[in-house]
């Protein structure tokens, strides 16, 4: 079965500072990954996807992420933060084996100190 | 483009009663999923619908259950409320077949407390 783990319930940032939210994922084949983010009283937005090819995405924002086969994670990282980014940061898996239904991690709450 | 549109936002409810939540899809999408996040979780799939038909169903009890419209609209309903059923529910679509798998347009949400 498919299952994402964000290990970091809460990250706290200068802003400016750059940032490296973690995400791991257990499946036994490359799966589809995403990152989502849910600003406070919102629906979420697809910040980035790693379908395949090279393992450096970019997103929205100025969000990227690294698919790193060996480790089985997909970290979401940014150079220099800025206050609106307090949010949610939902790491999530799809893949054949869950139908590509994706399934979410717990989350990460961004606070980003002045 | 319209967007992904979920009524009501808020909705109080006592334990025992049913509940209705509506979603519009966005513009061109065909499937529909719904999702439960509880206050500090990440969202859980409740199921999904395609082509008017369930097309996947997560770790919810039948008292859960849905509908597709033609128009791919959605509502998912909540029979005999539990206090445990408060939460944000999420509507997202997506475009089976013709877009990556996996990848969801979310709604804002209808947030339901049951008292």
């Amino acid at each position: 079965a498919q299952s994402v783990t964000q290990p970091d319930i809460h990250i706290t940032v200068s802003e400016g500072a750059s940032l490296e939210l973690r995400c791991n994922y257990s499946y036994g084949a490359t799966p589809y990954l995403f990152w989502y983010v849910q600003s406070p009283g919102q629906g979420l937005q697809l910040l980035l996807k790693y379908f395949s090819g090279d393992t450096l995405v970019q997103g929205i924002k100025g969000f990227e992420a690294e698919f790193k086969r060996s480790q089985s994670s997909f970290n979401l990282r940014k150079p220099s933060v800025h206050w609106s980014d307090v949010a949610e940061y939902f790491c999530a898996v799809a893949t054949s084996g869950g139908s590509y239904i994706p399934t979410f991690g717990r989350g990460t709450s961004l606070i980003v100190h002045p | 483009e319209t967007g992904v549109t979920q009524s009501p936002t808020h909705l109080i409810k006592t334990r025992g009663q049913q509940v209705t939540l509506r979603c519009s899809s966005q513009s061109g999408h065909n499937t529909v999923s719904w999702y439960q996040q509880a206050l500090g979780q990440g969202p859980q799939f409740i199921f999904q619908y395609y082509r008017e038909e369930e097309n996947g169903r997560g770790n919810f009890p039948p008292r859960f259950s849905g509908l597709q419209f033609p128009n791919y609209s959605s509502e998912l309903n909540v029979n005999a409320l539990e206090l445990d059923d408060s939460a944000l529910y999420l509507c997202a679509s997506s475009s089976f077949g013709r877009a990556p798998p996996g990848e969801l347009f979310f709604g804002e949400g209808s947030r339901l407390t049951v008292l």
